[in-house]
């Protein structure tokens, strides 16, 4: 199946610096990869569609100018936080669809990030 | 907007007994996928089952299965002979061809021995 990874996968930043979340296709080129947020013993929450050459789509709430999300090549798409605060300590997940897989999404294994 | 809704946050079963996990989703489109995920504690998501709406045969993979109402809007998952190894979260998700998973708020499964 096809294999999808992010890095890192833990990662501790002091209140008010920025932090970087990469997701990777490894074996598939992802026109399209998905970025969840997830916070403890909670659901998966969509935030934001990454398109391949295009400007992400945000879901209602999620603000963009604070969750940067560059997807510049076919296999890599990151996430940024900028100016991170505690709140935004959670695990976040990217997902991505392979064009020639149909419709399935594969999943990375998440990052856990940890704001102090 | 699609929802999709889990009833149950917790569940428990007896090993090598029979648990069903509800999920109940409300769309207005004729055509989309249903899937159950498994996230153990290391948090990967793991596919567990898929069904094709158009399809009216309920999935099957191995002690896993479905009972896909369409109708009703519902799409059930049965564990057959629970092992140790199922407990986890369990989510229920729905996409069509293009868009995102949206996953419900899940049910959390022990399985004791």
């Amino acid at each position: 199946g096809a294999v999808v990874s992010q890095h890192p996968s833990w990662v501790i930043c002091k209140s008010g610096t920025s932090v970087k979340i990469e997701c990777r296709s490894l074996d598939f080129q992802a026109t399209t990869m998905f970025w969840y947020r997830q916070f403890p013993k909670q659901s998966l929450m969509l935030m934001a569609t990454s398109n391949e050459g295009s400007k992400a789509t945000y879901e209602q709430g999620v603000e963009k100018d604070k969750f940067l999300i560059n997807h510049a090549s076919l296999t890599l798409s990151t996430l940024t936080v900028t100016s991170a605060h505690p709140e935004d300590s959670s695990f976040y997940i990217c997902s991505a669809r392979d064009p020639e897989g149909g419709y399935e999404q594969y999943f990375g294994p998440g990052t856990r990030l940890t704001v102090t | 907007a699609q929802t999709v809704t889990q009833s149950q946050p917790e569940m428990s079963v007896q090993e090598a007994e029979t648990v069903t996990l509800s999920c109940t989703y409300d769309t207005s489109e004729s055509d989309y996928y249903l899937f159950w995920y498994k996230q153990p504690p290391s948090r990967q998501m793991i596919l567990v089952i898929r069904q094709e709406a158009y399809k009216q045969q309920n999935a099957t993979e191995n002690r896993f299965s479905v009972n896909f109402q369409k109708a009703a809007k519902s799409f059930s998952l049965k564990i057959s002979d629970s092992q140790l190894g199922d407990a986890a979260m369990y989510f229920c998700a729905y996409k069509t061809g293009n868009t995102p998973l949206v996953f419900g708020k899940g049910t959390r499964l022990s399985v004791i021995a």
